[in-house]
């Protein structure tokens, strides 16, 4: 089983829709929870930190669920510019900081 | 500004010859990595270090090497390229243990 897990899409959605995506981790010792973002075999960059109570940040939000190992990203209103592929990442308690990633989850917006 | 830069952009090799990789960060960050990114793997880490003088293995650490002689670099160099090297190749630095990690541009190479 691998580590950090997602559904690898695409996934294909007109503008204005409204996507989800989620994502399973194995190690209930995580300590830090991100949604990375990488366009076009460019360098992932970070598109938001994931907090225990749930974070916002303008059309996204990132929910966490501890008990379920359970992560998830929802974009509302998505914008021709919202496609690439976006990256579950875990950083485990007992790993010095390393990070794991998913594979991640490739969306494309369409007109 | 602070960045991360990595070079040369693109490589081509033949097997067998020695390459390596450059990694510099101007952030002073201590925690530095590298990462190889292939289709259906995503993005697995091959070296990193916490500062100078010290680096580890990661996951798919063989055939790779790395050396910390300063805060700024972290060099990766492939002692015999093979094939299956063909990849492309990210470093990355973060100031602390559980912060976000910062990328460089990364490397594209291939091995003929």
């Amino acid at each position: 089983r691998k580590e950090v897990e997602q559904d690898p899409g695409p996934f294909n959605v007109p503008e204005g829709a409204t996507v989800a995506f989620n994502c399973t981790y194995s190690n209930s010792a995580s300590q830090s929870f991100f949604w990375y973002r990488q366009d076009c075999r460019k360098e992932p960059k970070l598109l938001m930190s994931v907090y225990s109570s749930g974070n916002e940040d303008g059309r996204f939000t990132a929910q966490l669920n501890r008990a379920s190992q359970y992560i998830s990203l929802l974009i509302r209103d998505s914008k021709l510019s919202d496609s690439a592929t976006y990256l579950c990442v875990v950083s485990p308690y007992n790993q010095g900081g390393k990070l794991i990633f998913g594979q991640g989850t490739e969306l494309s917006v369409k007109p | 500004d602070a960045e991360i830069t990595q070079s040369p952009r693109h490589k081509i090799t033949e097997t067998g010859r020695q390459v390596t990789l450059a990694c510099h960060q101007t952030w002073n960050h201590n925690n530095m990595f590298w990462y190889r990114q292939d289709l259906g793997h995503g993005l697995r880490l091959i070296h990193y270090s916490y500062g100078v003088h010290d680096t580890n293995k990661g996951e798919v650490s063989d055939g790779y090497s790395v050396s910390r002689s300063n805060t700024e670099d972290l060099p990766l160099t492939l002692e015999s390229a093979a094939s299956s090297q063909t990849s492309v190749y990210f470093c990355a630095s973060t100031p602390g243990t559980y912060n976000e990690q910062f990328f460089g541009p990364g490397t594209r190479l291939t091995v003929l």
